[in-house]
């Protein structure tokens, strides 16, 4: 089936520092890609997403590159900050009826002034 | 506040006794999801809801597990017989389905620990 695997954390930066946190995908067809963030006390919040092939995602300096040829969809920033700690968590959606996400297992940030 | 709400944010029950969640969408919304988060892990799909039908359930769900979405508004996840590892996060999800695939946007969750 369908599957999702991170790079388990957690990742401790120092602010400023360049991040990337690896994600690839098992799936069958075309399905999109999303990354969701989860900050301490709150809900899962939609990081940003790509629907196609090549397609890059971009929110609040993070961005991540569909890459069918490798099946990765790779989260970076280029300097983070504190308020950036939080759990990240790469998800698929398959293009049928449900359109369920399923996740990986999150990858735990950390950053440090 | 007009994002998806769940209540309650905590229960703690004890093993063999049952609970019961609630899920608010945002106003409109005619899908709603519910997931299970463990410790340590993602979210895992269990249910969803298109308006009041209740359309795929995940083999998760066993049978002490019930979901309702009476009048297409908001849901409930009824859990019957606790089970120590039932303990988790339980997740809801909403979202407006226009045909194509739309961004969930979830609630908070609803953590449950069973002694």
């Amino acid at each position: 089936g369908d599957s999702v695997t991170q790079m388990e954390g957690p990742v401790t930066l120092s602010e400023e520092a360049f991040l990337t946190i690896n994600c690839t995908y098992t799936a069958t067809g075309y399905p999109s890609l999303f990354w969701y963030v989860q900050y301490p006390g709150e809900g899962l919040q939609l990081l940003l997403k790509a629907t196609k092939a090549d397609d890059k995602g971009s929110n609040k300096g993070f961005e991540a590159t569909y890459r069918k040829e490798t099946t990765s969809f790779h989260l970076e920033k280029g300097s983070v900050q504190v308020s950036d700690s939080a759990v990240y968590f790469c998800a698929l959606r398959q293009p049928d009826n449900t359109d369920k996400l399923i996740f990986g297992t999150g990858t735990r940030l950390q950053v440090f002034p | 506040d007009t994002g998806v709400s769940q209540n309650p944010r905590h229960k703690i029950t004890k093993r063999g006794q049952n609970v019961t969640f609630r899920c608010d969408p945002i106003s409109e919304h005619n899908r709603l999801y519910w997931y299970r988060q463990t410790l340590g892990q993602g979210p895992e799909f269990l249910t969803y809801f298109q308006n009041e039908a209740q359309l795929e359930k995940s083999r998760l769900l066993s049978d002490r597990f019930s979901a309702e979405r009476p009048k297409g508004s908001f849901s409930t996840l009824e859990i019957q017989r606790t089970e120590q590892g039932d303990s988790a996060m339980y997740l809801c999800a909403s979202s407006l389905d226009q045909g194509l695939p739309e961004t969930q946007y979830f609630g908070p969750g609803t953590r449950l620990l069973v002694l």
